[in-house]
């Protein structure tokens, strides 16, 4: 079956180290997207890219980097820059126009990669 | 800018009991309204949505109308169950744009 998936599922960073989230989807989307999830808030937009080799800048891209050298992956870097990095991130992606011609949506989710620090 | 607003949970019921879990939103021009629904340690689901002012989404007994006059797209279920018992999450996108805007989510719990 045609999903995304996210790994690990949980993944634990120590102080001063980068660490990768790795996400993958099998549904042919061109579009896919990385979120923050914290405990009581919505999600916020960290990266999006719309295509292969391209990617944008979301609401809190501070501390993270993404690479998009695959249509069907896109990690996630956190870097040792972002101060607070334990939360749960979520990954998506989207097909092209449905018939009515929004671009982006639905979006499809991965279950997540929850990241504690040590 | 685009934001939505989300009635606070959490939000308790009975079993069979009516749910409503209010949503309005504000965006310009003519954005597409979505419910996501999160069951404990898994990703969004997307639950239903509506593209235009009137639509009506359903989907599993769930039902949100897209009200411009009102600007809210509340989600409402006749009869809930246990099974129902995850964190709601509304959302809209703007027509031709990438990025979803969510509400911070409302957590239901439903008791036998």
């Amino acid at each position: 079956d045609g999903g995304i998936t996210q790994s690990p599922k949980y993944l634990f960073r120590k102080e001063g180290q980068n660490v990768t989230l790795s996400c993958e989807q099998n549904l042919n989307h061109d579009a896919m997207y990385w979120y923050r999830q914290d405990p009581g808030q919505g999600l916020r937009l960290i990266y999006y890219s719309q295509i292969v080799n391209d990617f944008q800048k979301g609401d809190i891209a501070e501390g993270y980097s993404v690479s998009r050298e695959k249509k069907e992956s896109f990690p996630l870097t956190v870097t040792s820059a972002q101060k607070n990095p334990t939360a749960f991130y979520l990954c998506a992606s989207s097909g092209p126009k449905d018939r009515v011609g929004v671009f982006g949506q639905p979006q499809h989710f991965g279950d997540g990669t929850r990241l504690s620090i040590l | 800018g685009n934001s939505v607003t989300q009635m606070e949970g959490p939000v308790t019921l009975s079993e069979e009991a009516f749910l409503t879990i209010n949503c309005t939103y504000t965006a310009t021009g003519y954005p597409s309204l979505f419910w996501y629904v999160q069951y404990p340690g898994e990703g969004l689901q997307l639950l239903l949505k509506a593209t235009k002012a009137d639509d009506k989404g359903s989907n599993k007994g769930f039902e949100a109308t897209y009200r411009k006059e009102t600007t809210s797209f509340h989600l409402e279920k006749g009869s809930v169950q246990v099974s129902d018992s995850a964190v709601y999450f509304c959302a809209l996108i703007q027509t031709g744009a990438n990025n979803l805007f969510f509400g911070t989510g409302t957590r239901l719990t439903v008791i036998p």
